[in-house]
């Protein structure tokens, strides 16, 4: 079946503007998480929801930062008025959550390379 | 807080040779702990995770909760290995913690 697709997969964006970064999880998949990741560093996590409900925003790193995933699948992470530090990779990863803790494996989309100038 | 360290930003072996990526983690709870691999031009992937024991290409893990350390290992490696490694550690509040990778390079 499908896997985690993310879109778009390239965003160059300048300084300042807004940015909608999109998710489509494996159909099914309970959880669903974001991170970013920076150049020669493993992935940092921003969020995790369980269907719709935001359980941990801890990591989004401004208040500039916004996910969304109102009916339980799609998500949106937005960017308002990007700076240059927040160029990187953006991930997204779904898991079924059998265990109902959030500690399932996590399944990974391609990812969305964002670049602030 | 908890932390995953990967020392090794770069691990180079030659083809056959063993190989052990390391990992070391703090975290105050039960961990759980997974291996992330991600190939050239393809996404990060699951490789295996410590509460399924299991081995997966060759690789090996063991939780060692006295070193908190999880190292990655696999007795003779293959060029196809060649590839970026990722330790994670999950909560069970669905956080995850990523180490900074090792680049694993096989030479033949």
């Amino acid at each position: 079946g499908a896997g985690v697709s993310q879109s778009p997969r390239y965003k160059v964006a300048k300084r300042g503007q807004d940015v909608a970064l999109r998710c489509d999880p494996i159909s099914g998949h309970v959880s669903l998480f974001w991170y970013q990741q920076a150049l020669g560093q493993g992935p940092e996590f921003l969020t995790y929801f369980q269907n719709e409900a935001q359980l941990d925003k801890s990591g989004l790193p401004s208040d500039r930062f916004f996910a969304e995933r109102p009916e339980g699948s799609v998500s949106t992470l937005k960017i308002q008025r990007t700076q240059q530090e927040d160029s990187a990779v953006y991930l997204c990863a779904s898991s079924p959550d059998l265990t109902g803790l959030g500690t399932d494996t996590q399944y990974f989309g391609p990812g969305t390379r964002l670049t602030v100038l | 807080a908890q932390r995953v360290t990967q020392p090794e930003k770069l691990l180079s072996v030659f083809k056959g040779a063993p190989v052990e990526l390391k990992c070391n983690y703090s975290y105050s709870g039960s961990p759980e702990l997974f291996w992330y691999v991600q190939y050239s031009r393809q996404r990060l992937q699951l490789l295996l995770r410590h509460i399924s024991r299991e081995s997966i290409k060759g690789f090996t893990a063991d939780l060692n909760k006295g070193e908190t350390s999880f190292h990655l290992k696999k007795p003779f490696a293959q060029e196809e290995d060649s590839a970026m490694y990722y330790c994670a550690l999950n909560t069970n509040a669905g956080k995850s913690t990523f180490g900074d990778g090792t680049t694993l390079t096989v030479k033949p």
